[in-house]
């Protein structure tokens, strides 16, 4: 069964230090990989997404994350941390089996920045 | 620029009572979804709807009905509220059907908060 793990529920940062976010996956075949940002009382925007192009992709809000195949991880990173930036991030994958492409949410991972 | 427009924002119910969460967006797009969100359970579809005219269960569909009124319009219906199905509603809309999500975007409201009691 295709699964998500995000390994932190919470990480605290300072303003200006780099911040990761660690998510794992598991998948029988190719996924596509996405990673969703919600800030209080809105609802879920897309950061970024992984579609088998380039491992390292780009996101908005200087946001970036690195597929890495062997060890069935999408890591989201950003080198600075910005206030704006306290949100919960979502990894999500879509297993590329065919058919209906379900959406798996992992549970959330809650970034708070401080000055 | 609108998007996603759901309503109500909050919704306090008693046990049994019915309510219907409305769901409109602006953007042409073909399917719509409707998903709950629990604490450390991230989200989870309810039901999807991938044209005007359709609908179809996902994972979780127990307790809950959908229309797809028209293009724009996609609501959820509790017939009969349990305290178990307090949570917070998202809809979504995306422009391409869900067989083709992994090019696809979708784009989430803000979502409606649901307390049963």
């Amino acid at each position: 069964a295709q699964s998500v793990t995000q390994l932190d529920s919470h990480v605290s940062v300072s303003e200006g230090t780099p911040v990761l976010l660690r998510c794992n996956y598991s998948s029988s075949y190719s996924p596509s990989l996405f990673w969703y940002v919600q800030h209080p009382n809105k609802g879920l925007q897309l950061l970024l997404k992984y579609t088998s192009a380039a491992t390292l992709v780009k996101g908005i809000n200087g946001f970036e994350a690195e597929f890495k195949k062997s060890e069935t991880s999408f890591h989201l990173t950003k080198p600075s941390a910005h206030m704006s930036d306290a949100a919960e991030y979502f990894c999500v994958v879509i297993p590329s089996s065919g058919g209906y492409n379900k959406l798996i949410f992992g549970a959330g991972t809650r970034l708070a920045v401080h000055p | 620029n609108a998007g996603v427009t759901q309503t109500p924002k909050f919704q306090v119910l008693k046990t049994g009572q019915s309510m219907t969460l409305q769901c409109a967006q602006d953007m042409n797009h073909n399917s719509m979804y409707w998903y709950r969100q629990d604490p450390g359970m991230g989200l989870r579809l309810i039901y999807y709807s991938a044209s005007e005219g359709t609908t179809d269960k996902g994972e979780v569909p127990n307790g809950y009905n959908v229309s797809r009124l028209n293009k724009r319009e996609f609501s959820l219906r509790l017939e009969s509220a349990a305290p178990s199905q307090t949570s917070v509603y998202f809809c979504a809309s995306s422009e391409l059907p869900p067989g083709q999500l992994a090019k696809n975007i979708q784009y989430f409201g803000a979502g409606t908060r649901l307390s049963v009691l």
